[in-house]
């Protein structure tokens, strides 16, 4: 079965740099998000993207997120300036319709 | 704004044996989704079921089965036959449907409830 995959699987970075997170969503899909994880949180939210724009965000995704889809198959979040808050688990998942939405193994960013 | 609440931080079910988690949920949206999705300490994401809300009849899936309850919001998860392999955190999340342009179709995620299997 076709999955999603992201790299990479594990990042360490110091505070104030930035970081790009990718994923290479599932082939056929058309409907691509992010979501993140502080540990022993729940899973919440960032932004969703169609039609090579974004098509929502959560009061989290603020100006120092940003997301693109530079070819037909990766789909990245870049964190310009990271804070050590922003230490989480990213996901990254894709959907071919509105429906069943397919996750990647995650990113796990520390922040030093 | 959705809220999706599970009221059971942590469940533990003696292999298996059957284990219902629970979970409700708060919308104004008649039409939706309804999610169960895995965690295991690898901390991949993993669907194990999905519910529309306009079928009456439950969702089943092997030895995974909900209780879907539209009036009383509520969306229980039912393992039976459990192994070890369950144990997990388990989230349940739920998504609007939208009908037009591009909409949301953003998952909204309950807090988990940690499974543990006892062999």
């Amino acid at each position: 079965e076709p999955e999603v995959t992201q790299t990479p699987s594990h990042q360490v970075t110091q505070m104030g740099q930035e970081v790009i997170l990718r994923c290479v969503p599932i082939s056929n899909h058309l409907y691509f998000y992010w979501y993140r994880q502080i540990l022993g949180q729940k899973v919440e939210f960032l932004v969703s993207f169609y039609n090579n724009e974004i098509s929502e965000k959560s009061e989290i995704f603020d100006d120092q997120f940003s997301v693109e889809r530079p070819d037909g198959s990766n789909f990245t979040l870049k964190i310009r300036s990271t804070k050590l808050e922003d230490s989480a688990m990213y996901f990254c998942a894709s959907s071919w319709d509105r429906g069943k939405q397919y996750f990647g193994p995650g990113t796990r960013l520390t922040v030093t | 704004a959705q809220t999706v609440t599970q009221s059971q931080p942590e469940m533990s079910v003696q292999e298996a044996e059957t284990v219902t988690l629970s979970c409700t949920y708060d919308t104004s949206e008649s039409d939706y989704y309804l999610f169960w999705y895995k965690q295991p300490p690898s901390r991949q994401m993993i669907l194990v079921i999905r519910q529309e809300a306009y079928k009456q009849q439950n969702a089943t899936e092997n030895r995974f089965s909900v209780n879907f309850q539209k009036a009383a919001k509520s969306f229980s998860l039912k393992i039976s036959d459990s192994q070890l392999g369950d144990a997990a955190m388990y989230f349940c999340a739920y998504r609007r449907i939208a009908y037009s342009g591009a909409g949301s179709y953003q998952l909204t995620f309950g807090k988990g409830t940690k499974l543990s299997v006892i062999p």
